[in-house]
């Protein structure tokens, strides 16, 4: 058990650029969740997957953002044209069902300059 | 609908005892507990299923009062390791958003030597 990892671990680009994080879930977990954390709040939900399937986006995820789960394993999210209220910490999480503790990975830090 | 936590803030001294309250306006499945550090992903500490059950680990403890949808942790006997931002995150019952977790704003816990 190698715990969950993301990639990258910091990002920096500028507003407008399109970019694109991964996460490596636990290998046997097929619950994977995407949460988006600001400064001083808790983790906001986004997205999650059964597997490969993309059960619920929250409203907060607007028509620029997308995630993909292709083979039930790792995920990638991507933003498109990013603006600066996309700068957060952008945390993976998986668990084994849906009513399993969840393990987060270190998250990606993304600064929308 | 975000869990409301309490306090928002506790400072300690080595040794001394907290507790950190979570409560929700909805029907509650179950409570997650985590705990961050600054610029680390959240850890997770422990879950509480609806049953009105009580866990514990090392010194710290969690209750689950089904009834009045609350949860309470209960850290005793504080270490300098101990502090961090607390994280309660809710699972609510019925409706679709299985496993789908909606965090309290977070207790910021501070223990001094």
């Amino acid at each position: 058990d190698t715990g969950v990892s993301q990639d990258p671990r910091h990002k920096i680009t500028k507003r407008g650029q399109n970019v694109t994080f991964r996460c490596d879930p636990i290998s046997e977990h097929n619950r994977l969740y995407w949460y988006r954390q600001t400064l001083g709040q808790g983790p906001e939900f986004l997205t999650y997957f059964q597997n490969e399937a993309q059960l619920e986006k929250s409203r907060l995820l607007s028509d620029r953002f997308s995630a993909e789960r292709p083979k039930g394993s790792f995920s990638t999210l991507e933003i498109q044209r990013t603006e600066q209220g996309d700068s957060a910490m952008y945390l993976c999480a998986s668990s084994l069902t849906s009513v399993n503790e969840q393990y987060f990975g270190p998250g990606t830090r993304l600064t929308v300059t | 609908q975000q869990p409301v936590q309490s306090p928002q803030a506790v400072i300690l001294r080595e040794g001394e005892d907290a507790v950190i309250n979570c409560s929700s306006s909805k029907a509650l499945y179950s409570v997650h507990w985590y705990r961050q550090k600054h610029g680390e992903a959240p850890v997770f500490l422990m879950i509480l299923l609806k049953g009105g059950e009580q866990k514990g680990h090392d010194k710290i403890s969690a209750s689950f009062n089904e009834k009045k949808q609350q949860s309470s942790l209960y850290l005793t006997a504080s270490q300098l390791s101990y502090s961090g931002t607390y994280f309660c995150g809710t699972h609510h019952a019925g409706g679709t958003s299985y496993g789908k977790l909606t965090f309290g704003q977070g207790t910021i816990l501070t223990v001094h030597p």
